[in-house]
């Protein structure tokens, strides 16, 4: 079945360590997303990519970093710049250019501080 | 700038109850609006849409109406089922060049036997 694949689910990371998650999807979205979700704060995006070899910075990009060298991925890296990176967070894609088309979400990587 | 706010929950029914989320937004233009479901430990899921004033968007008994001169998207359903336990979240989609979500904090709702 066609869908994204987050991985891994839990990660943990060392204070000043750069962590990679990742998010593949086989839907053939031109649209990426990354959101990051905090307890009573819903969802916050991070960077987007509209097309391969092309992204844009979200509202909370500041410690982030992503590529889109293929069409089917987009890793996040948290960098140690990100001083407070426990959290859950959530790739998704969609159609590129298609308003009112759904977003379609992996099932999320947690995140946490060793 | 564009904006969703929801009631805070938890809403706590009994199988069988009457359920209403309350969601308004803010948003320059007219935004489409969303309502996404998550499950524990899962992403989010589509519930329903609409994209226009006094659309009624429905899904598995799930339905919200558009209501523009309130700036509301109330999720409403009749009769919840102990399965639909899941934080609920109201969403617009801004009038930008790309689908851009702007999310409310989400409701929990709990659903007893």
């Amino acid at each position: 079945d066609g869908g994204i694949t987050q991985s891994p689910k839990y990660l943990f990371r060392k204070e000043g360590q750069n962590v990679t998650l990742s998010c593949e999807q086989n839907l053939n979205h031109d649209a990426m997303y990354w959101y990051r979700q905090d307890p009573g704060q819903g969802l916050r995006l991070i960077y987007y990519s509209q097309i391969v070899n092309d992204f844009q910075k979200g509202d909370i990009a500041e410690g982030y970093s992503v590529s889109r060298e293929k069409k089917e991925s987009f890793p996040l890296t948290v960098t140690s710049a990100q001083k407070n990176p426990t959290a859950f967070y959530l790739c998704a894609s969609s159609l590129q250019g298609a308003r009112n088309q759904p977003q379609h979400f992996g099932d999320g990587t947690r995140l946490s501080i060793l | 700038g564009d904006s969703v706010t929801q009631m805070e929950g938890p809403v706590t029914l009994s199988e069988e109850a009457f359920l209403t989320i309350n969601c308004t937004y803010t948003a320059t233009g007219y935004p489409s609006l969303f309502w996404y479901v998550q499950y524990p430990g899962e992403g989010l899921q589509l519930l329903l849409k609409a994209t226009k004033a006094d659309d009624k968007g429905s899904n598995k008994g799930f339905e919200a109406t558009y209501r523009k001169e309130t700036t509301s998207f109330h999720l409403e359903k009749g009769s919840v089922q102990v399965s639909d336990s899941a934080v609920y979240f109201c969403a617009l989609e801004m009038n930008t060049g790309f689908q851009k979500l702007v999310f409310g904090t989400g409701t929990r709702l709990l659903v007893s036997p």
